[in-house]
């Protein structure tokens, strides 16, 4: 199985918005809607920002927005600000077999 | 609150073996659904294997006949023995928890992650 391909770079100035698709296949993102993001920041331990394609968890700023189209999804950050700043990655359900599979990872820079 | 806390990382020979521990307190593990996800020194995430509350156990298949996920309900810890390891095997290795839905159905998220545990295979 391979990991869901990622632009490897976004940027964007303050209070603009940035997108990060997620490109699989039709055995993984385009056959669920299990796409989960999350974000990292250096040295640290990754955290959920969005699940089930679209859905916030408590506590996550509704800058974060999810979406998806056929094989690929989506991470938008509207506003964007300082500390959102980290990489990003986005997650599929792939099946009873694979289980997991994640994407290869977005760095967004805030300039 | 919700913690995870990992250990049993180090630096081990090729060919070795190694136990890491995934200490859980805030919830119940068996309660639960468990994974290990690692990373590759500046690389991506890559999932590594499940554990169910049923007790059925899932690999990736980088991993699969090597590494074995298990738990301890007494102890509230989650485990990976590692075997046979290889210098692709060098990551930060983090235990992260999935919950089941009021119905009783297995999510597909991972809701909170441990800090990770380095563990570095080399001569």
């Amino acid at each position: 199985q391979s990991a869901l391909t990622q632009p490897r770079s976004v940027s964007g100035s303050p209070g603009q918005s940035v997108t990060i698709s997620c490109t699989g296949t039709s055995s993984d993102v385009g056959g669920y809607n299990y796409v989960s993001w999350y974000q990292q920041h250096p040295g640290k331990a990754p955290k959920l920002m969005i699940y089930d394609v679209s859905k916030r968890p408590s506590g996550v700023p509704d800058r974060f927005s999810g979406s998806k189209s056929g094989n690929t999804a989506s991470l938008t950050i509207s506003g964007l600000q300082a500390e959102d700043e980290a990489d990003y990655y986005c997650c599929s359900y792939a099946g009873s077999y694979t289980l997991y599979v994640f994407g290869t990872g977005t760095k967004v820079t805030v300039l | 609150e919700v913690q995870l806390v990992e250990s049993g990382g180090g630096l081990v020979q090729p060919g070795g073996s190694l136990r890491l521990s995934c200490a859980a307190s805030g919830f119940t593990v068996s309660s639960n659904y468990m994974s290990w996800v690692r990373q590759a020194p500046g690389k991506g995430l890559e999932w590594v294997s499940v554990i169910y509350s049923g007790g059925s156990t899932y690999y990736a298949d980088s991993v699969k006949g090597r590494f074995t996920i298990s738990r301890d309900n007494s102890k509230n810890t989650l485990y990976l023995q590692m075997n046979s390891l290889r210098a692709e095997d060098t990551a930060v290795y983090y235990c992260a928890r999935g919950e089941y839905d009021s119905s009783g159905y297995s999510t597909y998220y991972f809701d909170y992650w441990g800090q990770g545990t380095l563990v570095t295979v080399s001569s």
